[in-house]
């Protein structure tokens, strides 16, 4: 069984703050990673995608992956209110023709004032 | 806004009902992947549908089928519902060569 661990939280931060999620997978030939955004009562909104193994920077986010560690990140830089929601790890896992995401249960932030 | 739609938005069915939950996918995407998130959990692949036959399934029962139709829109069914099909049921589409899949705003079915 294909397993995606992440820290359930609350992560508490202030306003301004870096925040910075954590996932660890545990399929050593997974190749794709996927961080996705959950506001309460919302479906899944996709925040980056990476790749490779080091940093990738989108405005505010910062993904980062380290496949020999099995461990891949979300950093969010000037964290704000609006950023208070649960975030989804995924690992995407081809079987067969089929390409299927694998989800972690998901870290809930919150930015607060 | 992913362009990828679902209906209904809430459902309400007793145990042992069946239902069909309906999705859209976004234009261009030949692909549709429906998902099942209980409440404090992460969302777990039920099935895959690319070109109207099932591409691939998860630890589900036969009881959850579904179909794609020739304009890629896609139906989830379960049958003999039980307490625990309580959850949002997400709908993704996709090209089934890109990475990225898009999620439509979820059915919320709670099964009384």
């Amino acid at each position: 069984q294909k397993e995606v661990e992440q820290n359930s939280g609350p992560l508490s931060v202030p306003e301004g703050a870096i925040a910075s999620l954590n996932c660890t997978y545990s399929d050593r030939v997974s190749q794709s990673f996927f961080w996705y955004r959950q506001y309460s009562g919302k479906s899944p909104e996709l925040i980056m995608s990476i790749y490779s193994n080091g940093d990738k920077e989108d405005g505010r986010f910062t993904a980062q992956l380290n496949k020999a560690s099995q461990y891949v990140s979300l950093l969010i830089r000037d964290s704000q209110p609006s950023d208070s929601a649960t975030y989804l790890c995924a690992v995407k896992e081809n079987t067969g023709t089929a390409s299927k995401l694998t989800f972690g249960t998901g870290t809930r932030l919150q930015v607060t004032l | 806004e992913t362009g990828v739609t679902q209906s209904p938005t809430h459902l309400i069915k007793t145990r042992g009902q069946q239902v069909t939950l309906r999705c859209s996918s976004q234009s261009g995407h030949n692909t549709v992947s429906w998902y099942q998130q209980a409440l404090g959990q992460g969302p777990q692949f039920i099935f895959q549908y690319y070109r109207e036959e099932e591409n691939g399934r998860g630890n589900f029962p036969p009881r959850f089928s579904g179909l794609q139709f020739p304009n890629y829109s896609s139906e989830l069914n379960v049958n003999a519902l039980e307490l625990d099909d309580s959850a949002l049921y997400l709908c993704a589409s996709s090209l089934l060569l890109q990475e990225t899949q898009y999620f439509g705003p979820g059915t919320r079915l709670l099964v009384l």
